[in-house]
């Protein structure tokens, strides 16, 4: 079993929708939590992150830790068409922090 | 231009045979990574570096083989490549390890082994 799991899609929705992007965790000693945004062709980019557990909200997006329940969230408000990029989570431990493990990605399409 | 750059961008090439991917960055990161990006897998860490000399295993490090003489420059060799190296390669450096210092990665190296 991996130690990050999340739904690959694809995700298609119409432009000004929310979206949720979700990821499950099994090692508890997660304490970094990060969302990545990677366009075609092109490497990831860092959109948010957190450390430990709570909300945090920049712009139309929101990132959610739940670490009672090993689950983490990204929701973009108002969606646009150029949101559509494959959103990676990835997390690491505050020890070995350097050693970022990443979820396989969904593709997100925001459709006119 | 200041940023991080990876060569070649494509490479095509057959088992066995040594090939080697470069990576540069112009920011003087002290930390250097190496990932590799599939289907099904997401990006899972093949090497990373946290200074000139000092380097360290990841994930996935069987088969490849890494140095770094030089803060700026961080190549990847795959002495003997097989089919299942097959893969999209980044290269990614930052100034720490904490989320606030993110790693940028570069536009990756698109790698088939015939």
């Amino acid at each position: 079993q991996k130690e990050v799991e999340q739904d690959p899609g694809p995700l298609s929705v119409p432009e000004g929708a929310i979206v949720s992007l979700n990821c499950t965790y099994s090692n508890s000693a997660f304490q970094y939590f990060m969302w990545y945004r990677q366009y075609s062709r092109k490497g990831p980019e860092l959109l948010m992150y957190t450390y430990s557990s709570g909300n945090k909200e920049d712009g139309r997006f929101t990132a959610q830790v739940d670490k009672s329940s090993k689950y983490i969230s990204l929701f973009i408000r108002d969606s646009q068409p150029s949101d559509s990029a494959t959103y990676l989570c990835a997390m690491s431990p505050l020890q070995g922090a350097q050693k970022l493990v990443f979820g396989q990605g969904t593709r997100l399409t925001i459709n006119p | 231009d200041a940023g991080i750059t990876q060569s070649p961008r494509y490479k095509i090439t057959e088992t066995g045979r040594q090939v080697t991917l470069m990576c540069h960055q112009t920011w003087s990161h002290s930390y250097m990574f190496w990932y590799r990006q599939d289907l099904g897998h997401g990006l899972r860490l093949i090497y990373y570096s946290a200074a000139a000399d000092i380097t360290d295993k990841g994930e996935v490090p069987d088969g490849y083989v890494v140095s770094r003489s030089k803060t700026e420059n961080f190549p990847l060799t795959l002495e003997s490549a097989t089919r299942s190296q097959t893969s999209v390669y980044f290269c990614a450096s930052s100034s720490s390890v904490t989320p606030n210092q993110p790693q940028h990665f570069g536009d990756g190296t698109r790698l088939s082994i015939l």
